[in-house]
């Protein structure tokens, strides 16, 4: 496909639990983001990639946040010991390149944390 | 906080009228960005204009900086029933990371046909 897809697009998990959100970015695109959306609000930024190397994670706001990208294209995100709070749109977006500030962003999935 | 904050926070028109959406931030900026987020979608890039720039266009898009002001404005002219979405404007710092981006809480337009 031409667009970042993202999966699954929805998600339901039990407090405790851990999940792993997976981002395709659109081929050849060296930046990598994740950002977490909450009804409302907007994006809040949580990790960067510039190929596999994650230059930022400044956003991640605990350590059940882990996010990877080891061959510099697809990422995972993700979330141990799941709590509500973690409830939240998670949106990925890629950029052709490092000072590319155009973001292509994919349709993000639903966490739902009960 | 450095992100932009958008003016109205809702906005309510007829189909065929202008849209006018503000956006004001509190630091240096390298650029600003607006996109469009359809319910229950990721969000649109529209339009990024620099720090040394004044106005762009984009077909029925228009977007202003105004630097000594900190502020941004969007307008969506002839609006169609279609361009009802949450708009937001995105920052970005000298002091950031390249190619991050600082979002605010968005408005909400509706056009009613």
């Amino acid at each position: 496909g031409a667009g970042v897809s993202q999966s699954p697009r929805y998600k339901v998990a039990k407090r405790g639990q851990d999940v792993a959100l997976r981002c395709d970015p659109i081929s050849g695109h060296v930046s990598l983001f994740w950002y977490q959306q909450a009804l409302g609000q907007g994006p809040e930024f949580l990790t960067y990639f510039q190929n596999e190397a994650q230059l930022d994670k400044s956003g991640l706001p605990s350590d059940r946040f882990f996010a990877e990208r080891p061959e510099g294209s697809v990422s995972t995100l993700k979330i141990q010991r799941t709590q509500q709070e973690d409830s939240a749109v998670y949106l990925c977006a890629s950029s052709l390149a490092m000072a590319a500030y155009e973001q292509y962003f994919g349709p993000g999935t639903r966490l739902t944390v009960t | 906080s450095q992100q932009g904050e958008e003016d109205p926070q809702a906005l309510s028109i007829q189909e065929g009228e202008n849209a006018t959406m503000n956006c004001s931030y509190k630091t240096s900026i390298n650029n600003l960005q607006w996109y469009r987020q359809n319910s229950g979608r990721g969000l649109v890039h529209l339009i990024l204009i620099r720090s040394n720039e004044r106005e762009k266009h984009s077909g029925r898009l228009r977007v202003t900086l105004d630097t000594s002001k900190k502020s941004s404005s969007l307008l969506i002219t002839a609006s169609r029933a279609a361009d009802t979405a949450s708009y937001f404007c995105a920052i970005s710092t000298p002091d950031t990371n390249a190619g991050k981006s600082t979002f605010g809480d968005g408005t909400t337009l509706t056009v009613k046909p």
